[in-house]
């Protein structure tokens, strides 16, 4: 069964410093789908970034960079220089390819990193 | 383009009371969601539907129902309100393209307490 586990449920930390976020998945599947959604104050959830299992390729945008490592099934978030307007809550969550295949495509989420950035 | 849109945002009922939540879609997605998000849970699948007329049952399905009359719209009912199901709740949608793991994209949530 696929899981999704963010071990870290809070981080406080100072603007303009950096902070990585982690995420780590289990899956038995070998084409799976992660990604992360941002939660601010308001409530609504934001889509961040996709990833899918054959794309190793760490991305970055903007002050937001991603590292997938298959070989730790891990999936990290980290913010650069950090704001206050990033403080929300982040979200991991991962789909397999059976559920892509029978077309639901439903996402496992793991249960939010709360990240508050103080002045 | 309202994206995905939830009513209410707000509910407060009375245990044994019952009540709809509408979710509605306007970027023709065929796949829709309904999550619950309690505090430290994340968020948890109830039932999901594949297309108009089609329904199915997520993680946590117990104590509610759903249907799918229409693509644009998916509905979630509950019709014995208990305490435990007191939690926000979430719509999402999604772009019909199978094998690209598309993103869903979620409504603003309804905040629903039972007293």
């Amino acid at each position: 069964a696929q899981k999704v586990t963010q071990a870290q449920t809070e981080i406080s930390v100072v603007e303009k410093e950096d902070v990585t976020l982690d995420c780590v998945y289990e899956t038995r599947d070998t084409t799976y789908y992660l990604f992360w959604y941002k939660q601010p104050p308001s409530g609504e959830l934001v889509f961040l970034i996709r990833r899918n299992s054959f794309d190793e390729q760490n991305e970055i945008s903007g002050r937001y960079s991603w590292n997938f490592q298959k070989s730790t099934s891990s999936f990290n978030f980290t913010i650069t220089a950090s704001q206050v307007v990033d403080s929300a809550v982040y979200f991991c969550a991962l789909s397999e390819a059976e559920e892509l295949q029978g077309g639901s495509e439903k996402l496992v989420f793991g249960k939010g990193t709360k990240l508050t950035v103080n002045p | 383009n309202a994206g995905v849109t939830q009513t209410p945002k707000f509910r407060v009922l009375k245990t044994g009371q019952s009540m709809t939540l509408l979710c509605a879609q306007d970027m023709n997605h065929e796949y829709m969601y309904w999550y619950r998000q309690d505090p430290g849970m994340g968020l948890r699948l109830i039932h999901y539907s594949v297309g108009e007329g089609t329904t199915a049952k997520g993680e946590v399905p117990d104590g509610y129902n759903v249907s799918r009359l229409k693509k644009q719209n998916f509905l979630l009912g509950l019709e014995s309100a208990a305490p435990s199901q007191t939690s926000v709740y979430f719509c999402a949608s999604r772009k019909e393209i199978m094998g690209l793991g598309n993103e869903q994209f979620f409504g603003p949530g309804t905040r629903l307490t039972v007293l």
